[in-house]
Order: structure tokens, then C-alpha cells, then sequence
């Protein structure tokens, strides 16, 4: 069956230091991967999109990485603040509608 | 509005009520999904609905869920005879596009089954 695994245990991080973040999955072949932010009581808030033909994506101090082959992608948060501090979501898009699927999602939390 | 809108923020029900959360999207937004999110877990899909035509309700958990958008912007979700079980946060979310671009989610409305 189609499984999107991402670390479900916390990520601490110093302040200042590149947060990376695993997404895996199985039995899938996504069009697009999307990385998404979710603070407590809140809905999730989109952060990047990349296409399966896209190997690397960066806005600001954001990047993501999606190899196909592997069927993983990394998040990476360069210079990482405590307001960084939150859940981020692994959601798999298969295309034709936008029937996203989340992972189980990974929280960060930043260490002044 | 400027984001995604729902109400009510918060829902406690006695079990074996029915309940209806209501979503406003973005103005002009295609698409708009139904996911439920329990405690610790990712949002999970519930229904997806392309303008009026609801195109997928293969997530919804049982026949005690409808949902519907009838004039293609405001979407009610219905749960009958609520239970225990269904006490989670029902988010909605809507995009400007049928595919590969992002959703923009609403707050969501926790519900609470006693």
C-alpha cells in the first residue's frame, strides 16, 4: 500500500544551524511534492512545491530536494530561528486533481 | 475574505447528534478538499470537490458523511449520528487550480464527541 514516512519523532536544532528533514515513500509515484507548515491550532500553511522533473527548489532560506529514484525528499532550513519552531508536512501529489496526501509530519523545534 | 474560512472554530456534540462545519474558500478557487486530522497525525483526505461537483469522496470514513458545495464556493460537511470516533479537527482547504499548485487551508474546527 502507498506510505509516506517522515521522522515522527522531534527535531532539535540549534539556533543558526541547517535543519534537515526526511520524507520516504512507497508505492507512489507522486507529480509533485509539497512541503507545508503547521503551528499548534492551526491549519497547515504551503511553504514549496516541486515537480517530479525538478531535482532542487530553494526560496529564501528554504530548500528542497526530490529523487525520484530514491523516492525521498529532504527539507532544509539554512540558518534556522526559533521561530522556525513547528510541524512541517510531507504531502504527495499524484496529479490529474490535487488529491494530496500528508505524512504524518515532523515537528522542529529550534533552540535559542 | 482573504483567506479560507471555518466555522464553527470550535464543536462539542453529545453522541448520536448530527453536526455541520461549514468552509469558505477563496473566492474563485476551483478546487476545495475536506481533511480530517486527528491528535499527532497528518491531515487525512476526506473529499474533494472540483466547483460544485463533488469528484472524490473516497476518504470519507462512513455513510454518516456527506458533504456538498452546491453553487460551487461555500462547502457544508455533515455528520450524522456522530461518535466517539470522529472527534478530530475537519480542515478545509481550497486552490486557484485543479492541480500542482498549493492549497490554502483554513483553521479547521476541532469537534469533540462526549
Amino acid at each position: 500500500s502507498q506510505k509516506i514516512e517522515q521522522n515522527s519523532e522531534a527535531l532539535n536544532i540549534q539556533e543558526g544551524k541547517t535543519a534537515t528533514l526526511t520524507c520516504n515513500y512507497t508505492n507512489y509515484s507522486p507529480a509533485y511534492l509539497q512541503w507545508y507548515r503547521q503551528d499548534p491550532g492551526r491549519g497547515p500553511v504551503f511553504l514549496l512545491l516541486i515537480r517530479e522533473n525538478e531535482k532542487e527548489k530553494r526560496k529564501e532560506r528554504l530548500k528542497v530536494t526530490f529523487d525520484t529514484t530514491l523516492k525521498q525528499s529532504l527539507f532544509h532550513i539554512t540558518a534556522s530561528q526559533p521561530a522556525d519552531s513547528a510541524t512541517y508536512l510531507c504531502a504527495l501529489d499524484s496529479g490529474g486533481y490535487q488529491k494530496v496526501t500528508f505524512g504524518i509530519g515532523t515537528k522542529l523545534q529550534v533552540i535559542p | 475574505g482573504a483567506g479560507v474560512s471555518q466555522s464553527p472554530r470550535y464543536k462539542v456534540a453529545k453522541r448520536g447528534q448530527d453536526v455541520a462545519l461549514r468552509c469558505d474558500p477563496i473566492s474563485g478557487h476551483v478546487s476545495l478538499f475536506w481533511y480530517q486530522q486527528a491528535l499527532g497525525q497528518g491531515p487525512e483526505f476526506l473529499t474533494y470537490f472540483q466547483n460544485e461537483a463533488q469528484l472524490d469522496k473516497s476518504g470519507l470514513p462512513s455513510d454518516r458523511f456527506f458533504a456538498e458545495r452546491p453553487e460551487g464556493s461555500v462547502s457544508t460537511l455533515k455528520i450524522q449520528r456522530t461518535q466517539q470516533e470522529d472527534s478530530a479537527v475537519y480542515l478545509c482547504a481550497s486552490s486557484s487550480r485543479v492541480e500542482g499548485t498549493e492549497a490554502f487551508f483554513g483553521q479547521g474546527t476541532r469537534l469533540t464527541v462526549v
